[in-house]
């Protein structure tokens, strides 16, 4: 079953237009909410991670925040390059590093 | 710091052969995981090592797929004999407590299966 869904699929921002991307999960259990920034042939590279509903983490133009069922990254005044495509991904308490990940958003920050 | 190394980047093999993957992981990593995405599909676990050990392996699709961690260092991964559903990306990641707080992954390596 679906237990992390990711939306949109696929984001076209032009340079500077803020948007956010979402990320919902249907499970109990949780212990963390992580956030991962993959670009084109390379792996997903580590961005955030949040415990507890009400937290929030920024990075630059990103930041993350947490609710009791979903997560949202917001991406201010994104540069192009920003573009890339961003994973959600969360983990249970007892699942040591058992992550589980959406699908991803592809995001296109056009200039 | 070099990061987590993944051999070979691309293999394109037949039905039937024998692949395997080779995983580096980051210097004093103990705990070692493979993830693999196939087409359309998001990144799944496969396994989970800490040293040596097998900490997880309930993501293992079938006994197809055979991992080692020969002394706690690098990591294998033996598909055989493989079939068209094991093409995709197959990534591994390491860190340095069970937590999971922080996972380094590898480019991945993209396996072709024909």
């Amino acid at each position: 079953e679906d237990q992390v869904t990711q939306s949109p699929e696929a984001l076209r921002l032009q340079e500077g237009e803020s948007s956010s991307l979402n990320c919902s999960y249907t499970v109990s259990g949780l212990r963390g909410l992580f956030w991962y920034r993959q670009d084109p042939g390379k792996g997903p590279e580590f961005l955030f991670t949040l415990y507890s509903a009400g937290e929030e983490k920024e990075k630059e133009r990103l930041k993350a925040t947490l609710t009791k069922k979903e997560s949202f990254l917001h991406i201010t005044a994104p540069k192009p390059e920003d573009s890339a495509t961003y994973l959600c991904a969360v983990v249970f308490y007892n699942q040591g590093g058992k992550l589980i990940f959406g699908q991803g958003t592809e995001l296109s920050v056009k200039p | 710091e070099a990061g987590v190394t993944q051999f070979p980047s691309h293999s394109v093999i037949e039905k039937g052969q024998t692949v395997t993957l080779r995983c580096d992981p980051i210097s004093g990593h103990d705990n070692l995981y493979w993830y693999r995405r196939v087409m359309g599909k998001e990144i799944k676990f496969l396994l989970h090592f800490v040293k040596e050990s097998k900490q997880d392996e309930s993501g293992m699709p079938n006994n197809r797929f055979l991992a080692e961690r020969t002394g706690g260092t690098y990591s294998t991964l033996k598909v055989q004999p493989a079939e068209l559903e094991d093409s995709g990306v197959y990534f591994c990641a390491s860190s340095q407590d069970i937590s999971a707080e922080k996972l380094f992954f590898g480019s991945g390596t993209q396996l072709s299966v024909l």
